[in-house]
C-alpha cells in the first residue's frame, strides 16, 4: 500500500463548477500537507499548504485537512479552463523533510 | 534568476552511458532537492541536501545514482550505466531550509535511455 492515495482521475467539469480532490494518508508523521498543481511537461507549482489539522483558503482555492481520519482535500470554486491541469497532493515529514506525492489528479474544466 | 533551472531540458542517451543533469536552485536557497517523476512510479524523491549536513540520500534507487552539490549552490545528479528504466522527468527544488517548507520545483531534465 502507497503512504499516499489519490484517484487519478481524469476527472471532467464544466466550468464554474465546484471541483473536491482528495487524498487518504497513512503516516502519522505527517505535519505539513501540500497542494501542488502541475501543467503538461512543467514542473509542479505549489498552490499552498496547510500545517497539521483545520482549513486554509485562498481565493477560490480551500485546502483542508483531518489527521483523525488522514483524509487530505482541495476546493476549487468557480473552476476556470485554466484550471485544467493535474493537481497533486504531497504532505511531508518535518523530520524528513522530503516531500511524499500522490500520483496526481488530472482535472479538465470544460469551457 | 527568479526561479530553479535545469539543464538540459532534454537528454538522450544510449544504454550504459554515463549522464550529468544540472540544478540551479533559487538564490538563497540552503536546501535542494532532487525528485524523478515516471510514468509507473509517480513523483518519487531522490535526495535532499541542506547547508553543509550530510545529504539524506534514502531515496536514491541504486549506487548508479550520485548527487553532489558544490559551494552550496549548484547542484549535479550523475547516473552511471544508465538502463531503460531510468527514463523519467528528473526534477530539482529548493527551499529556504530549515524553516522553509515551501519547495519550488524547477521544469525538469526529460531522459530518455535508449
Amino acid at each position: 500500500q502507497k503512504e499516499v492515495e489519490q484517484d487519478p482521475g481524469p476527472l471532467s467539469v464544466p466550468e464554474g463548477a465546484i471541483v473536491s480532490l482528495n487524498c487518504t494518508y497513512s503516516n502519522s508523521a505527517f505535519q505539513y500537507f501540500m497542494w501542488y498543481r502541475q501543467y503538461s511537461r512543467k514542473g509542479p507549482e505549489l498552490l499552498m499548504y496547510t500545517y497539521s489539522s483545520g482549513n486554509k483558503e485562498d481565493g477560490r482555492f480551500t485546502a483542508q485537512v483531518d489527521k483523525s481520519s488522514k483524509y487530505i482535500s482541495l476546493f476549487i470554486r468557480d473552476s476556470q479552463p485554466s484550471d485544467s491541469a493535474t493537481y497533486l497532493c504531497a504532505p511531508m515529514d518535518t523530520g524528513r523533510r522530503a516531500l511524499t506525492f500522490g500520483s496526481g489528479t488530472r482535472l479538465q474544466v470544460q469551457p | 534568476g527568479a526561479g530553479v533551472s535545469q539543464s538540459p531540458s532534454n537528454k538522450v542517451t544510449e544504454k550504459g552511458k554515463d549522464v550529468e543533469l544540472r540544478c540551479d536552485p533559487i538564490s538563497g536557497h540552503t536546501a535542494l532537492y532532487w525528485y524523478r517523476q515516471s510514468l509507473g512510479q509517480g513523483l518519487e524523491f531522490l535526495i535532499y541536501f541542506q547547508g553543509n549536513s550530510a545529504p539524506d540520500k534514502s531515496g536514491l534507487p541504486s549506487d548508479r545514482f550520485s548527487a553532489e552539490r558544490t559551494g552550496g549552490s549548484v547542484s549535479t545528479l550523475t547516473i552511471q550505466r544508465t538502463q531503460q528504466e531510468d527514463s523519467a522527468v528528473y526534477l530539482c527544488a529548493s527551499s529556504f531550509g530549515g524553516t522553509g517548507n515551501e519547495q519550488f520545483f524547477g521544469p525538469g531534465t526529460r531522459l530518455t535511455v535508449l
